[in-house]
C-alpha cells in the first residue's frame, strides 16, 4: 500500500502570500491518478486538482499543482481568505485509494 | 444540478448495524464508479470502498473488509453501504463521492469529482 505524507501538518501564512503544500508518496505514483482536494470545516471535500498538475472546474487558476513520481506540490500563489482549510493530496493504485494525512493552511 | 445525498446514518450500539445510502441524481448514475470515504470526529479522510459502474469489481479497506459491503441499484440511481459488526472506530461522517475515470493520450485519469455532504454514523453503547 502506497503511504502518502503531507508536510507541513499546518501552514500559517497572511492572505497575499504564497502557500507551497508537499505531498511525498512511499513510492512511485502515476501522475494520472494524483488528486487534491480542499476541506473547510463542516463541509464534504471539493476537489482542487487531478493529474497532479490539471485544475478542476471552476477552480481559480491561484491554484496549481506539480510534481512526479513520489514528490508532489500544491501552491496557492497568492492566499485568499476563502482559501484558508485542509488540503488532502490523494492517489489511486493496486486497487486502492488513499489520502495523505492533510495540512491545513491557518490565518497568521 | 450533479447531487449526491447520503442517508441512514445514526447511533448504534458496538456491534451493531447499520445501512447508508447514497442518492444520485443529475448525472448518469449507472456509467460511473462510485466510493465511500469517511472522516473520523477531527481526522483526516479515509477511502472505505469502491464499486465499479456496473456492481462487478469491489475493493474495500482492510480495516472494514469482512464487516462492510458495498452495493448499488442501477435502477433507483443509488448507491448503499451496509455496514456490520461496528466498532467505536468506525465512527465517522460517510461521504459517498462520484469517480471520474477517463483515458487521454494513452493515460488513465482518476479521481473523485463530486461528494455528497455527508451522513454521521456515531458507534456508541
Amino acid at each position: 500500500e502506497i503511504v502518502l505524507t503531507q508536510s507541513p501538518g499546518t501552514l500559517s501564512l497572511s492572505p497575499g502570500e504564497r502557500a507551497t503544500l508537499s505531498c511525498r508518496a512511499s513510492q512511485s505514483v502515476s501522475s494520472s491518478y494524483l488528486a487534491w482536494y480542499q476541506q473547510k470545516p463542516g463541509q464534504a471535500p471539493r476537489l482542487l486538482i487531478y493529474g497532479a498538475s490539471s485544475r478542476a472546474t471552476g477552480i481559480p487558476d491561484r491554484f496549481s499543482g506539480s510534481g512526479s513520481g513520489t514528490d508532489f506540490t500544491l501552491t496557492i500563489s497568492r492566499l485568499e481568505p476563502e482559501d484558508f482549510a485542509v488540503y488532502y493530496c490523494q492517489q489511486y493504485g493496486s486497487s486502492l485509494f488513499t489520502f495523505g494525512g492533510g495540512t491545513k493552511v491557518e490565518i497568521k | 444540478e450533479v447531487q449526491l445525498v447520503e442517508s441512514g446514518g445514526g447511533l448504534v450500539q458496538p456491534g451493531g448495524s447499520l445501512r447508508l445510502s447514497c442518492a444520485a441524481s443529475g448525472f448518469t448514475f449507472s456509467s460511473y464508479e462510485m466510493n465511500w470515504v469517511r472522516q473520523a470526529p477531527g481526522k483526516g479522510l479515509e477511502w472505505v470502498s469502491y464499486i465499479s459502474s456496473s456492481g462487478s469489481t469491489i475493493y474495500y479497506a482492510d480495516s472494514v473488509k469482512g464487516r462492510f459491503t458495498i452495493s448499488r441499484d442501477n435502477a433507483k440511481n443509488s448507491l448503499y453501504l451496509q455496514m456490520n459488526s461496528l466498532r467505536a472506530e468506525d465512527t465517522a461522517v460517510y461521504y459517498c463521492a462520484r469517480v471520474r475515470k477517463w483515458l487521454q493520450n494513452y493515460y488513465y485519469y482518476y479521481y473523485m469529482d463530486v461528494w455528497g455532504k455527508g451522513t454521521t454514523v456515531t458507534v456508541s453503547s
